[in-house]
């Protein structure tokens, strides 16, 4: 059973802060996706990853993928509380596209 | 924006009664899909679609069907609604480009 873990679920920070979410999956995928959820929002997407070693940024985030170690990462530089949503990655797993997703972080930044 | 629209946005039923909700695309995308959402769960795939008339199941499927009958709309019916089903209803088109999923609004269900 494929399984997608995040870490942390809950991270709450000051502005200012460096700080890095964790993706996990336990199984081959060619592609990651980071998304963001505002409270009460749907789900807006912000990254693709399609290789390994694959970078990404916009803004104050950046994500990566190590497809070796299953792993991606979400960094966040310099927080600003605008950032404060729930972020979720999400694997794709067959060539139906579909995706299992991880639980999601919810990051609060305080002033 | 997507061109994804989902109705209702909010409903309240009882528990047996069936309920259908209801996803409508503009841009003429095959793949579509529906999810619940709900605490500390992340997403949970409940069926998708890949053509009209093409279904299939997801992780959570049980106690939800699904039809297509037209490209630019996608049913998911609750033939008899149960609490367990309360949650909120995402659905969502894939993009041809980079293959992300893009939402719709979400239909907040909540069965008594």
């Amino acid at each position: 059973e494929l399984k997608v873990e995040q870490n942390p679920l809950f991270l709450s920070m000051q502005e200012g802060k460096n700080y890095t979410i964790y993706c996990n999956y336990s199984t081959t995928s060619d592609r990651l996706y980071w998304y963001r959820q505002d409270p009460g929002k749907s789900l807006e997407s912000l990254f693709v990853l399609l290789s390994n070693g694959a970078v990404k940024q916009e803004g104050r985030l950046m994500a990566s993928l190590d497809t070796k170690a299953r792993l991606s990462t979400l960094h966040i530089t310099a927080a600003v509380h605008d950032l404060s949503a729930t972020y979720f990655c999400a694997v794709a797993v067959d060539s139906n596209y579909q995706l299992i997703w991880g639980a999601g972080t919810k990051l609060i930044i305080k002033p | 924006d997507a061109g994804i629209t989902q109705s209702p946005r909010h409903k309240v039923t009882e528990t047996g009664t069936p309920v259908t909700l209801r996803c409508h695309q503009t841009e003429n995308h095959r793949y579509m899909y529906w999810y619940r959402q709900d605490p500390g769960h992340g997403l949970r795939l409940i069926h998708y679609s890949y053509g009209v008339k093409d279904t299939d199941k997801g992780e959570v499927s049980d106690g939800y069907s699904v039809s297509r009958s037209k490209t630019e709309d996608f049913l998911l019916t609750l033939e008899s609604a149960t609490s367990s089903q309360t949650s909120v209803y995402f659905c969502a088109i894939r993009s041809t480009g980079l293959g992300e999923q893009y939402f719709g609004p979400g239909t907040r269900l909540t069965v008594t």
